[in-house]
């Protein structure tokens, strides 16, 4: 039972431009997100994240944005450049689970064209 | 400061056997939690270990077992290994039991091919 799904296993966009990255999730009880890149042959690192209580949370260069009644969130590179090509995870927890117990998304790899 | 360090990086094991992968946390760190992530997949959430004890499972058999020692690194052991254990196996630290808003900092991983 997938309850974190992206559903866009792959995107290509041109440096300079935006990169949506999106995730959606079934479980109503998560009420903390977290985005996380993966560079090949190295552990995810964490990225941002975005607790259920605001809708939108920005550093820099990327933005995610919750949309709770949607159970959607995205992730807004912009502008994008070539090192941000890697594998980006969308993460989510509920309090319940306690610990340290993150869901994640299958993924979505990003390819920032020069 | 050191990040989280897993060992082996990569190892080979026949069907049947049995495994053992080693994890070192982030300075400061006291729990470690373990995840398998299968190709194609998002990581999977194997269990946390908190003061030695493990806290909270995920969906996998009893195979799968693990241990933290009292410099907080950890072990995770899988018995009777099948062709469907191959995986990237990605330890992560953070401080606290609860802190499930905490962001985790993984290891590069132990690649473990089951043959």
């Amino acid at each position: 039972d997938q309850q974190v799904k992206q559903n866009s296993p792959s995107l290509s966009v041109q440096e300079g431009r935006i990169s949506i990255l999106n995730c959606d999730y079934t479980n109503s009880m998560f009420d903390y997100f977290l985005w996380y890149k993966k560079y090949p042959a190295e552990g995810p690192t964490f990225l941002i994240s975005i607790s259920s209580i605001k809708d939108k949370n920005e550093d820099g260069r990327f933005t995610v944005f919750l949309n709770k009644s949607a159970k959607h969130l995205s992730l807004h590179i912009v502008p994008s450049q070539p090192g941000d090509s890697a594998v980006y995870f969308c993460a989510a927890s509920a309090p319940l689970s306690g610990g340290n117990q993150f869901y994640f998304g299958t993924g979505t790899s990003l390819t920032v064209i020069p | 400061d050191a990040g989280v360090t897993q060992s082996p990086t990569h190892l080979i094991k026949t069907r049947g056997q049995q495994v053992t992968l080693r994890c070192s946390p982030k300075s400061g760190h006291d729990t470690v939690s373990w995840y398998q992530q299968a190709l194609g997949q998002g990581p999977q959430f194997i269990f946390q270990y908190y003061e030695e004890e493990e806290r909270q499972r995920g969906n996998f058999p009893d195979r799968f077992s693990g241990h933290q020692f009292p410099n907080y690194s950890s072990e995770l052991n899988v018995n009777a290994l099948l062709l469907g254990d191959s995986a990237l196996y990605l330890c992560a630290s953070s401080w606290g039991q609860s802190a499930n808003t905490g962001e985790l900092f993984f290891g590069e991983g132990s690649r473990l091919t089951v043959l």
